[in-house]
């Protein structure tokens, strides 16, 4: 248990659908993370939030949209996906995103499949 | 950019056996951080480093940052099954620019 809980675990969608990835931590941290995790590839930071706020957007398509209402959930909204955008979709929290030495406490993570 | 280089990127051995995987990158970092993920679950900490030169032990795991800043080491002393996962470096490339980089992680299969 890492204090960080995503839901679903495994999603299936076609290209047309909308679906959404939730993120919980129960850390009390003030940061929070989207990774994408591709085979091959190394992670890939795609949005950081702190305090609600966006921080960083790392040239994301805007077909995917994240949203954080409060410091302990984080939403990744996500519309029109294409087959490359099949992977596994992470969840991180930390104390301060300006402190990369700080851990970052990771989900499980989002199975996700494109169709 | 800034590209982080992990190798071997497989490695399977006996159970009991010692290995080693490195973390390599042209430029200096300012942090580093060793993460193990274990199948079907998220990245895990297992140690951070911040001062060129320095080496931690958790257990039977050594972790080690080179004098220039630029590479470290992982060894695990005898090895065993609970060990495998996939091991991935972590790093900041500056101060001021806090993001983490990833390495393309190794994979370690430990056969009993």
């Amino acid at each position: 248990e890492t204090g960080v809980t995503q839901t679903p675990r495994h999603l299936v969608m076609g290209m047309t659908n909308k679906k959404s990835l939730k993120c919980e931590q129960h850390l009390g941290h003030n940061a929070m993370y989207w990774y994408k995790q591709s085979a091959k590839k190394p992670l890939e930071l795609m949005f950081v939030y702190s305090l609600e706020e966006r921080v960083e957007n790392n040239s994301v398509p805007s077909r995917f949209s994240p949203e954080c209402p409060n410091s302990s959930h984080l939403f990744l909204h996500l519309h029109t996906l294409q087959p490359e955008d099949s992977a596994l979709y992470l969840c991180a929290s930390s104390q301060d995103w300006s402190i990369a030495s700080q851990p970052q406490h990771f989900g499980d993570g989002t199975r996700l499949s494109i169709l | 950019t800034q590209l982080l280089e992990q190798s071997p990127q497989f490695l399977s051995i006996q159970e009991g056996e010692n290995l080693t995987v490195y973390c390599n990158s042209s430029s200096v970092f300012s942090s580093l951080q060793w993460y193990r993920q274990e199948p079907g679950e998220g990245p895990v900490l297992l140690v951070t480093v911040v001062t060129g030169g320095e080496v931690k032990k958790l257990k039977r795991l050594t972790f080690q940052f080179g004098d220039a800043r630029k590479d470290s080491s992982l060894h695990i002393t005898a090895a065993q099954p609970g060990d495998t996962g996939l091991y991935l470096c972590a790093v900041s490339f500056r101060l001021g620019n806090e993001k983490l980089t990833f390495g393309t992680g190794t994979r370690l299969t430990i056969i009993p």
